[in-house]
């Protein structure tokens, strides 16, 4: 099977810009969740959806969301971009909500200038 | 959920085993032990996952004591390849799943 995929890899946005990342799970999985991860903060959970529903929210603020697709693919959007949003964004997939292993995909790259 | 303390550093050579121990004192009876492995600008991957006793596989072993207020991973002949960041977590199945990752342990292996 294929394993998680996510687009783009890296993107440059600048101060004040919005941005959408995408990702796709391995195909039979329902769960995808989302994280940050940052020198600073380590890995950070945002959010978990499954069966197109949000289920579980990180401590972010509002200016993080996302979306799940019927098709469990996954969307994540941050608008008014700041210069503490540089990071590496993660998508893990797992079959079932709940589920123990996570299988993540290489993340996207996202520099704010 | 428990909160994990695993060694910030370690150093090995090629060919030694290394033994990574993770300290998780409030660990629940629900709970499981999660290891995973981060290589730079990738996602983590899972390495293993037990209760108590002990778990084997193609990659590493897992020692939980009785208590379970402690576990080892433990890496058999490491290579230059496992130059990585090793996650402890401690979490149960029973709730919404979401990883809750501490600082991890950076290894290091010299040739």
């Amino acid at each position: 099977k294929a394993g998680v995929t996510q687009t783009p890899r890296y993107l440059i946005k600048t101060r004040g810009q919005q941005v959408t990342l995408s990702c796709s799970p391995i195909s039979g999985h329902r769960s995808v969740s989302w994280y940050q991860q940052t020198p600073g903060q380590g890995l950070q959970f945002l959010f978990e959806y499954f069966s197109e529903t949000q289920r579980n929210k990180g401590n972010f603020p509002g200016r993080f969301s996302g979306r799940q697709f019927s098709n469990s693919r996954s969307e994540m959007n941050v608008s008014t971009l700041e210069l503490g949003d540089s990071a590496l964004y993660l998508c893990a997939s797992s079959p079932f909500f709940g589920t123990d292993t996570q299988y993540f995909g290489p993340g996207t790259r996202l520099t704010v200038l | 959920l428990a909160k994990t303390t695993q060694p910030i550093s370690m150093d090995s050579y090629e060919g030694q085993e290394v033994n990574i121990t993770c300290s998780h004192n409030n660990i629940a009876t629900n709970d499981y032990i999660t290891w995973y492995q981060q290589f730079p600008s990738q996602g983590p991957r899972f390495i293993i996952q037990g209760y108590k006793t002990k778990v084997t596989n193609e990659v590493a072993s897992l020692f939980i004591p009785a208590d379970r207020k402690s576990s080892t991973l433990s890496l058999p002949r490491v290579s230059l390849s496992d130059t990585a960041v090793y996650y402890c977590l401690v979490d149960n199945m029973d709730s919404s799943y979401k990883l809750i990752f501490g600082s991890g342990t950076r290894l290091l292996v010299r040739p």
